[in-house]
């Protein structure tokens, strides 16, 4: 069972431009929700991360969204540039310290053209 | 990451050998997990570790086998190796406060 869905699988953003990526999770007994980069060749890193005591969370140009009603969140890349193309994954945590680990979604594969 | 260090990067396996997958932490964390990620599929937890001596079943664990006897390790064991296990193998340590996983820069495994 896929417990966090992402979408899109791929995305062309021009540079300067917005790029947004969509997660929606199932079990409401998530309670921490990053997301990470991977570049080509390397192990996934924490991008940035919120817990759903709140809405927003905005670190440089990246910003997440979160509807804790609607059990989605996303990822906001504003003014995207070329070196932030990259996959990147959304994850959630289960409450209670998450010794299980992280559920990952299938990933957005991003291309910036410059 | 320095901090979780992965042996070999790279293996090409005949189906039918086995090998082991080495993942070496020097942050002192507890809990270890073993990832692996294939196209369109994400990352997958296999197998994970809360402490010395303790193992528990991932999403995906038929066909592996781990096992942590110093804190510091967390190997990863194929059996008898099949072409489905061709895939990237990541190891990661969660940071004890935050969360956070850091991840190892993957092990490549090719199985023909």
């Amino acid at each position: 069972q896929q417990q966090v869905k992402q979408s899109p699988q791929s995305l062309i953003v021009q540079k300067g431009g917005i790029s947004i990526i969509n997660c929606a999770y199932e079990n409401t007994a998530f309670d921490y929700f990053p997301w990470y980069q991977q570049f080509p060749g390397k192990g996934p890193a924490l991008l940035i991360a919120i817990r759903p005591d709140v809405s927003e969370k905005k670190e440089g140009r990246f910003t997440i969204s979160f509807n804790k009603s609607a059990k989605q969140f996303s990822l906001h890349i504003m003014d995207s540039q070329p070196g932030d193309s990259a996959t990147y994954f959304c994850a959630a945590r289960r409450a209670g310290g998450g010794a299980d680990g992280l559920t990952f979604g299938k990933g957005t594969h991003l291309i910036i053209q410059p | 990451n320095a901090g979780v260090t992965q042996t070999p990067k790279f293996r090409v396996l005949k189906t039918g050998q086995s090998m082991t997958l080495l993942c070496a932490q020097d942050m002192n964390h507890e809990y270890m997990y073993w990832y692996r990620q294939d196209p369109g599929m994400g990352l997958r937890l296999i197998h994970y570790s809360v402490g010395e001596g303790t193992t528990a079943k991932g999403e995906v664990p038929d066909g592996y086998n781990v096992s942590r006897l110093k804190k510091q390790n967390f190997l990863l064991g194929l059996e008898s190796a099949a072409p489905s296990q061709t895939s990237v193998y990541f190891c990661a340590v969660m940071g004890p406060n935050t969360g956070e996983l850091f991840f190892g820069e993957g092990s490549r495994l090719t199985v023909l």
